[in-house]
C-alpha cells in the first residue's frame, strides 16, 4: 500500500489568484495522477504527473491552467492558476504502487478548493 | 456517450436488506473493473476488484458480463455502515475512468 498526504486539506481562495497542492507518498511510486471532482460529479483525470518530464494531460486541461511538477518519485504538486468559481472542487493526489493493473491504485485525502 | 455509466440512486435501504446495481462502460477493450467506496466527504478507496468469474468478499459480490459491458455490485444483509457512494471503475492503459457513483442509504 502506500500512504499519500496532500497539502493543504482545504482552503478558500480568492478569484483571480492560484493555489499549488502538493502531494508527498511515504515511497517511491512510478505514477502519480491529479483528479478533479466536482460537487456532485465523478473523479475526471486531469493528467499523469512524469518524474522528470511535462505532465500529460487529459483533453479539457491545459498545462497554463493546471501547471504540474514532478521532482522525484515520492512528490509531486499541482498548481490551479487563475482561479475561478468554477474551479471549487476537490482535488485528489492518486498513485498506483503497483505494476500498473489498477488494484494497487490509491489516493489522498483530497485538498478542497472553494473559489470566491 | 460517457465512458462509465451508473445509475445514481439513490438506494434507500433498511438494515438487513439486499441492495444491488449495475454499471455500465462503453470501451469494450477495458482491461480491469473495479468498486471504489466513497463516504461522504473522504477519497474513494478501493471495495474490490471484479473478475469475469464473479467474486464475492463478505456480504459484497461483483460480476463482470464483458459481452453486455456492464458490472454489478449486490451488497446482502446490508449495514448501516455499508451507507456511501459506490463507485465503478474501469481501468485502461494505466488510467481509472470513474463513474458518478450510486449512492446507497441503510436506514435502522
Amino acid at each position: 500500500s502506500a500512504v499519500i498526504s496532500q497539502k493543504p486539506s482545504r482552503d478558500i481562495c480568492q478569484r483571480g489568484t492560484s493555489l499549488t497542492i502538493q502531494c508527498q507518498v511515504d515511497s517511491q511510486v512510478t505514477m502519480m495522477f491529479w483528479y478533479r471532482q466536482q460537487p456532485g460529479q465523478s473523479l475526471t483525470l486531469i493528467a499523469t504527473a512524469n518524474q522528470g518530464s511535462e505532465a500529460t494531460y487529459e483533453s479539457g486541461f491545459v498545462i497554463d491552467k493546471f501547471p504540474i511538477s514532478r521532482p522525484n518519485l515520492t512528490f509531486s504538486t499541482l498548481t490551479v492558476s487563475n482561479m475561478s468559481p468554477e474551479d471549487s472542487s476537490i482535488y485528489l493526489c492518486s498513485v498506483d504502487s503497483g505494476g500498473g493493473s489498477g488494484n494497487t491504485i490509491y489516493f489522498g485525502e483530497g485538498s478542497w478548493l472553494t473559489v470566491v | 456517450r460517457k465512458e462509465v455509466e451508473q445509475d445514481p440512486g439513490p438506494f434507500n435501504v433498511p438494515e438487513g436488506a439486499t441492495v444491488a446495481f449495475n454499471c455500465t462502460y462503453s470501451n469494450s477493450a477495458s482491461q480491469s473493473f473495479f468498486w471504489y467506496r466513497q463516504d461522504c466527504r473522504k477519497e474513494p478507496k478501493l471495495l474490490m476488484s471484479v473478475y469475469s468469474s464473479g467474486n464475492e468478499d463478505g456480504r459484497f459480490t461483483a460480476q463482470l458480463n464483458r459481452a453486455s459491458q456492464y458490472i454489478s455490485l449486490l451488497i446482502r444483509d446490508s449495514k448501516l455502515s455499508d451507507s456511501a457512494t459506490y463507485l465503478c471503475v474501469v481501468h485502461n492503459d494505466y488510467k481509472l475512468s470513474f463513474g458518478a457513483g450510486t449512492t446507497v442509504t441503510v436506514r435502522a
